[in-house]
């Protein structure tokens, strides 16, 4: 069954700091990775979607990069804000055979303070 | 713009009563899937369907139903409400060629 793990599970940094987000699966066939933000009591919205076959993804301060390999995912934020603040997930979809549902880790509680 | 909503956003139910959790999409996405969110677990897979007529257990099926009689809805059924079935209920459909998954806004769900 596959595992996924995210490290750390609360991170506090003050604003305009650049940060990571870890995130490491058990089985490296995966078909896609995807990092959620998920703010308190709201669902969860799609920040990256990152292919099996593709390195890296970005969109604005963010970036993501995927090493299947070796089973690990990282989120970049550079330049840290206070709306950055929110509980960021990693989730991985397993090749077709396994089915299209996602398995998720248990998420990293970012605050940014002004 | 295309979405995924569920209905209703909060819902207390006593013991032993039935509830059905609607979600609709409007993605046309045949891939929709129902997860629960509970602290210490993360979100976790109760049912899956790929496509109308289409319908599979995920890892904590037990206790819930599923149909598809079309493509844009999946309501999730407790047949039998439980308290250990107080969560947050997540529906997520996911397009056919990226995979990358869509969810609705969640339904809290008390069961007293």
């Amino acid at each position: 069954k596959q595992e996924v793990t995210q490290i750390p599970a609360a991170l506090s940094v003050p604003e305009g700091e650049n940060l990571v987000l870890n995130c490491s699966f058990t089985d490296s066939a995966i078909y896609n990775l995807q990092w959620f933000r998920q703010d308190p009591g709201k669902g969860l919205t799609s920040l990256l979607l990152i292919q099996s076959s593709q390195r890296e993804q970005t969109s604005g301060r963010l970036n993501a990069s995927l090493d299947k390999s070796s089973g690990r995912s990282t989120l970049y934020i550079a330049a840290s804000q206070p709306g950055d603040s929110a509980t960021y997930l990693c989730a991985v979809r397993a090749n077709s055979n396994s089915g299209y549902a996602l398995n998720f880790g248990k998420g990293t509680s970012l605050l940014v303070t002004p | 713009d295309a979405e995924i909503t569920q209905s209703p956003r909060h819902k207390i139910t006593e013991t032993g009563r039935q509830v059905t959790l609607a979600c609709h999409q409007t993605w046309n996405h045949n891939n929709m899937f129902w997860y629960r969110q509970d602290l210490g677990h993360g979100l976790r897979l109760i049912h899956y369907s790929y496509g109308v007529q289409d319908t599979n257990k995920g890892e904590v099926s037990d206790g819930y139903s599923v149909s598809r009689s079309n493509t844009e809805d999946l309501p999730l059924t407790l047949e039998s409400a439980a308290s250990s079935q107080t969560s947050v209920y997540f529906c997520a459909s996911s397009e056919g060629t990226t995979g990358e998954s869509f969810f609705g806004q969640g339904t809290r769900l008390t069961v007293v």
